[in-house]
C-alpha cells in the first residue's frame, strides 16, 4: 500500500525566505509523485509532478522538488517566498494509475511580511 | 477554456436524506475522479471513471456511488446521509487515465445536520 507523510501541518516563513515543505512516501513500486496547492475556497492546482524522468522537477510559480529514492522523499522548495504563496500544499503519490492519488494530510504555508 | 464545474457549490441536508452532486469536466477530458476532503481524514479517493466505466473505487461504503455519462459528465450520489459525510467533495478531470495531471473543480461543500 502506498502512503504519504507530510512533516509539519503548518510552516511559517517570512517573505523572501526559503520555502521547504517536506514529503516522504511509501510505495511498493516506482512511484509517480505530485505536489498540489489549494488556495482558500478553491480546488487543487498541480504545481509539479515526478514521473521517473529527471529527479529535479521544476513547477509553476518558481517551485521545484527533488526526488530522492534513497530517502523516499520528494520535498518541495522555493528560493524566495511571496505573500501570494500562502496556501495549503499537498503531496500525493500514485502507483496504480495517475488518477488515483493518495494524498498527504497537507501543509499550510503561512507567509509573513 | 472552461474549467471543471461542480454543482451545487454548497448544500445542507439532514441525516437520512440522499444527495446528488454533479461534475462537468473540461471539454475533451474523458477521465473523471472524485475525492472527499475533510479536516480529519484529509483528501480521500472515492472513485474514478473513464469512458462511462468505473475503473477504480476507494474504500468507502456502498452508500457512495457514482456514474459517468456519454458526454463525460459525472454524478456522485450519497444515500442515507450521516453526520460524518459532511465534507468538501472534489471532482477532477484529466485528458486520459494516465496523463498525470488532474484538473480539480472548486468542490461541492456538503453539510449534514
Amino acid at each position: 500500500a502506498q502512503s504519504v507523510t507530510q512533516l509539519g501541518s503548518h510552516v511559517s516563513v517570512s517573505e523572501g525566505a526559503l520555502v521547504l515543505l517536506r514529503c516522504n512516501y511509501s510505495s511498493s513500486v516506482p512511484p509517480y509523485l505530485f505536489w498540489y496547492v489549494q488556495y482558500p475556497n478553491q480546488g487543487l492546482q498541480l504545481l509539479l509532478k515526478y514521473t521517473s524522468a529527471a529527479t529535479l522537477v521544476k513547477g509553476i510559480n518558481g517551485f521545484e522538488a527533488e526526488f530522492k529514492k534513497s530517502e523516499t522523499s520528494f520535498h518541495l522548495t522555493k528560493p524566495s517566498a511571496h505573500m501570494s504563496d500562502a496556501a495549503e500544499y499537498f503531496c500525493a503519490v500514485s502507483d496504480t494509475g495517475y488518477s488515483t492519488l493518495t494524498f498527504g494530510k497537507g501543509t499550510m504555508l503561512l507567509v509573513s511580511p | 477554456k472552461a474549467g471543471v464545474t461542480q454543482t451545487p457549490r454548497y448544500l445542507i441536508k439532514t441525516r437520512g436524506q440522499q444527495v446528488t452532486l454533479s461534475c462537468s469536466p473540461i471539454s475533451g477530458h474523458r477521465s473523471v475522479s472524485w475525492y472527499q476532503q475533510t479536516p480529519g481524514q484529509g483528501l480521500q479517493f472515492l472513485f474514478e471513471y473513464f469512458s462511462e466505466t468505473q475503473r477504480n473505487k476507494g474504500n468507502f461504503p456502498g452508500r457512495f456511488s457514482g456514474r459517468q455519462f456519454s458526454n463525460s459528465r459525472s454524478e456522485m450520489n450519497v444515500s442515507t446521509l450521516e453526520l460524518g459525510d459532511s465534507a468538501l467533495y472534489l471532482c477532477a478531470s484529466s485528458l486520459e487515465m494516465d496523463t498525470g495531471e488532474l484538473f480539480f473543480g472548486e468542490g461541492s461543500r456538503l453539510t449534514v445536520l
